[in-house]
């Protein structure tokens, strides 16, 4: 059974970057069946897609946070990183790992970690 | 404010049926299929129905999607108080090349 955990620090000063790891267990990231993506919810508030990573190093961004982001593959284990740069308050939410397959199909999410920015 | 619009609540009572509504544009529901997902207090969202009305393994047969021009539903029949969940919509955008939520709505079983 697939299983994805989000991992990295709970709190964030402002202005600082944002870094959070998935780990994949019981199958491999290398497949060229699906991608790899990042999710968050602010507290109360809906989803919003931050962005995705094919195997080969692909990269797909929310145009909305396309300056700020960066998602990469671990080189040496099964997991894949968010970087997030110039965070503010409102970057404070929780943050979604997932599998997808083509398009919008999410079919495999971790727990998610929340993250809150303040000083 | 979101890409796809969605009444922000429902609700129903025990054995009945409700059906949620998602609105979108040709840039994403008019061109791509439309996925579901529920997500119960407290848990991250589990993938509910995809491709239009496709139903992942274990998910019951009470719930059914469908997809029309630019908007999609999702019908829940036999309410159950366990269904009782926040339920988003979702598409890939071919104009801004990414994946796009609706706004969620609020299932409240009376």
């Amino acid at each position: 059974q697939l299983q994805l955990q989000e991992s990295g620090p709970g709190l964030v000063k402002p202005s600082e970057t944002l870094s959070l790891t998935c780990t994949v267990s019981g199958g491999s990231i290398s497949s060229s069946v699906y991608y790899w993506g990042w999710i968050r919810q602010p507290p109360g508030k809906g989803l919003e897609w931050i962005g995705s990573i094919y195997y080969s190093g692909d990269t797909y961004y929310n145009p909305s946070l396309k300056s700020q982001v960066t998602i990469s593959v671990g080189t040496s284990k099964n997991q894949f990183s968010l970087r997030l740069s110039s965070v503010t308050a409102a970057d404070t939410a929780v943050y979604y790992c997932a599998r997808s397959r083509a398009g919008a199909t999410l079919d495999y999410w971790g727990q998610g970690t929340l993250v809150t920015v303040s000083s | 404010q979101s890409v796809l619009t969605q009444s922000p609540s429902a609700s129903g009572t025990p054995g009945q049926g409700v059906t949620i509504s998602c609105s979108g544009s040709s840039s994403n529901i008019g061109r791509n299929t439309v996925n579901w997902y529920q997500q119960l207090p407290g848990t991250a969202p589990k993938l509910l129905i995809y491709s239009n009305s496709q139903r992942p393994s274990g998910v019951p047969d009470r719930f059914s999607g469908s997809k029309s021009g630019t908007s999609a539903s999702l019908a829940i029949s036999g309410l159950q108080s366990e269904d009782e969940a926040d339920y988003y919509c979702a598409a890939w955008d071919d104009s801004l090349k990414g994946v796009v939520f609706g706004g969620g709505t609020k299932l409240t079983v009376l």
